[in-house]
């Protein structure tokens, strides 16, 4: 299957600060997705975004298809997007399965 | 987004043990799935289905069934729990290219 390499895997930040999320896959994909899991283990939907820029808030990704990586900026952050991070992909090759990353697990200090 | 249930949400059983987790939705999906996620990792797909005639396996079924009793329900079974299925278990529907994920269910296997 596709290999998804997210980096850094963990990040601590203070109240305010900004920081930017990192996915690497290994093949081409046809669908991306990231999602945070907040600390009861629920995950949420934050975009969809297999190519192109979109924008949510004080969120925003990037997806550069042809050099299979994306993006996930989070800016001014608050201690309530503390979680981890997931970035999940679809391969071109089986428009069925997703394959996800280990995560970036984000601490925001007050 | 769909309105996507788990039962039980959180589960302590023996090992040898029959048990059976189940999804709802409420959207009317037809694609759905199921996942483990293991501490620090991200999740793994263990069955998917797209519609009651059509069960597929992902990475991680072996130990595992499954059942797509209507187009609503889909239930995930450990026909003999070890203390290795000891996870978060996630249901997820798909709609077009976004999947959207339940609660999850806490299970423990002792």
């Amino acid at each position: 299957g596709i290999q998804v390499e997210q980096s850094p895997p963990d990040l601590i930040l203070q109240e305010g600060a900004n920081s930017t999320l990192r996915c690497n896959f290994s093949d081409s994909v046809n669908n991306l997705q990231w999602f945070h899991q907040n600390p009861w283990g629920q995950l949420i939907n934050l975009f969809y975004i297999p190519s192109g820029t979109k924008q949510n808030g004080r969120l925003s990704a990037t997806t550069v298809a042809t050099e299979r990586y994306s993006l996930l900026y989070i800016s001014s952050s608050q201690t309530t997007d503390s979680g981890v991070y997931f970035c999940a992909v679809g391969p071109s090759s089986n428009f069925n399965k997703f394959y996800f990353g280990s995560g970036t697990k984000l601490n925001v200090k007050p | 987004d769909a309105d996507v249930t788990q039962t039980p949400r959180n589960r302590i059983t023996k090992t040898g043990k029959r048990i059976m987790l189940e999804c709802s939705q409420t959207k009317g999906h037809d694609r759905m799935y199921w996942y483990r996620q293991d501490p620090g990792l991200g999740l793994r797909l263990i069955y998917y289905s797209f519609d009651v005639k059509d069960i597929n396996k992902g990475e991680i079924s072996d130990g595992y069934s499954v059942s797509r009793q209507a187009q609503a329900k889909f239930s995930l079974s450990l026909e003999s729990a070890i203390p290795n299925q000891t996870a978060l278990y996630f249901c997820a529907t798909r709609e077009g290219d976004e999947q959207y994920f339940g609660p999850g269910t806490r299970l423990t296997v002792t």
